[in-house]
């Protein structure tokens, strides 16, 4: 159980030119998403909260009109990096939380590598 | 002063070994602790949550004092499939939307045959 898949798992695109990318509970219903940046030998970045059938909440320096975050259904929010460019290019995971249980863990999404050229 | 830190790696032992990872965290508004582990290039896994009695899964015993604001992962008999970087993770509750994750830098374990 808890199991939360992303799409697609890399892409390369050209500076200037938008990708989406999928966030999916595949086994539960999240109301509550995550996305995180992670940049090579650093640690995850809350980039944002991603909540079901509101606005997503934005962690400070993270622009919200570059990164647009939709979030429309129990198990599924996107997040769509606008104009990327070179310095975009990162390791984007999501996670969803398993409600319910009082712990408030989080089970993440296999990754997608963007690389921005 | 990082809001969770932990033990610098890398940590290199031989398989057998017991290893300890060591964590502190500053917000006391902290409720929920876990321990997750992160291969090279891939997501992060959760490993075990950590509770304030104390916790152990086989190998893996978690500890958790409060009062000192300290986590403790202890792998017992490590083996070559241990390597990887744990991550020490905190809930940090924010009022009425449940809180959201604070991660340790990572500390980085190679079990050597």
């Amino acid at each position: 159980g808890a199991v939360v898949s992303q799409h697609p798992s890399w892409v390369i695109c050209k500076s200037g030119t938008s990708v989406k990318i999928e966030c999916r509970s595949l086994d539960f219903q999240a109301t509550t998403m995550f996305w995180y940046r992670q940049f090579p030998k650093q640690s995850l970045m809350l980039m944002a909260t991603s909540n079901e059938g509101s606005k997503a909440t934005y962690e400070q320096g993270v622009e919200k009109d570059k990164f647009l975050i939709n979030h429309a259904s129990l198990t599924l929010s996107t997040l769509t990096v606008t104009s990327a460019h070179p310095e975009d290019s990162s390791f984007y995971i999501c996670s969803a939380r398993l409600s319910g249980t009082g712990h408030y863990e989080q089970y993440f999404g296999p990754g997608t590598r963007l690389t921005v050229t | 002063r990082k809001e969770v830190e932990q033990d610098p790696g890398p940590f290199n032992v031989p398989e057998g070994a017991t290893v300890a990872f060591n964590c502190t965290y500053s917000n006391s508004a902290s409720q929920s602790f876990f321990w997750y582990r992160q291969d090279c290039r891939k997501e992060p896994k959760l490993l075990m949550s950590v509770y304030s009695s104390g916790n152990e899964d086989g190998r893996f015993t978690a500890q958790l004092n409060r009062a000192s604001q300290y986590i403790s992962l202890l792998i017992r008999d490590s083996k070559l499939s241990d390597s990887a970087t744990y991550l020490c993770v905190v809930n940090r509750m924010i009022y009425n939307q449940g809180g959201k994750l604070i991660f340790g830098q990572g500390t980085e374990l190679s079990v050597k045959p």
